[in-house]
């Protein structure tokens, strides 16, 4: 039973460019959220997707969006990147409901020069 | 802004040694989940907790979720080198299926 799969694992862009990271959750989940995590702190909540719709959202701009297909991947888009985007991005899996355990992916390191 | 506070930020032991990570916040949560997560990879989910004063042990790991649902404990016996790593507890929030982490324990447990 395959878990969450994320790719690419790294990346390297440059300021002004966009991005787009992908995500596969564990089966049978079909619930996807996405979050940032800044070396040595705790990941940070971006948004969640459910049932191809962003149901919540963190406290981040609108250069980050994201997307959910059928089969519950899903996609998160960084448009016109900055230095401060550098980070390790995280997806997690689970089923819809605030006590559902969620399951990670081993995330996309991203850097930006 | 990070809801959950987490202390101690960093902990060095001695193998054998026995520590307490403690999560708080002002906020009530739904559920609260402990994770540990190893450098390069992602958080591996060891516990979740739904009930106040909820307590589950894990081999040598003992969870707590306060009664009020804001704050929680881990607590490791007789610590080992394969311990060591970043401890998040994430709580789950009723009005949402948003879970908020805490700031991260890095324990280092030392042979």
């Amino acid at each position: 039973d395959a878990g969450v799969t994320q790719s690419p694992t790294h990346l390297i862009k440059t300021r002004g460019q966009q991005v787009t990271l992908r995500c596969s959750p564990k089966s049978g989940h079909d619930t996807v959220s996405w979050y940032q995590q800044a070396l040595g702190q705790g990941p940070q909540f971006i948004f969640q997707y459910y049932e191809e719709e962003e149901r919540q959202r963190g406290n981040f701009p609108d250069r980050f969006s994201g997307h959910q297909f059928p089969n519950y991947s899903s996609e998160l888009n960084v448009n016109a990147l900055l230095l401060g985007d550098s980070a390790l991005y995280l997806c997690a899996s689970s089923l819809f409901g605030a006590t559902a355990a969620q399951h990670f992916g081993d995330g996309t390191r991203l850097s930006i020069l | 802004t990070q809801l959950l506070e987490q202390s101690p930020q960093f902990l060095s032991i001695q193998e054998g040694e026995n520590l307490t990570v403690y999560c708080n916040s002002s906020s009530v949560f739904s559920s609260l989940q402990w994770y540990r997560q190893e450098p390069g990879e992602g958080p591996v989910l060891l516990v979740t907790v739904v009930t106040g004063g909820e307590v589950k042990k894990l081999k040598r790991l003992t969870f707590q979720f306060g009664d009020a649902r804001k704050d929680s404990s881990l607590h490791i016996t007789a610590a080992q080198p394969g311990d060591t790593g970043l401890y998040l507890c994430a709580g789950g929030v009723y009005t949402g299926n948003q879970f908020y982490f805490g700031t991260g324990t890095s324990l280092t447990v030392i042979p």
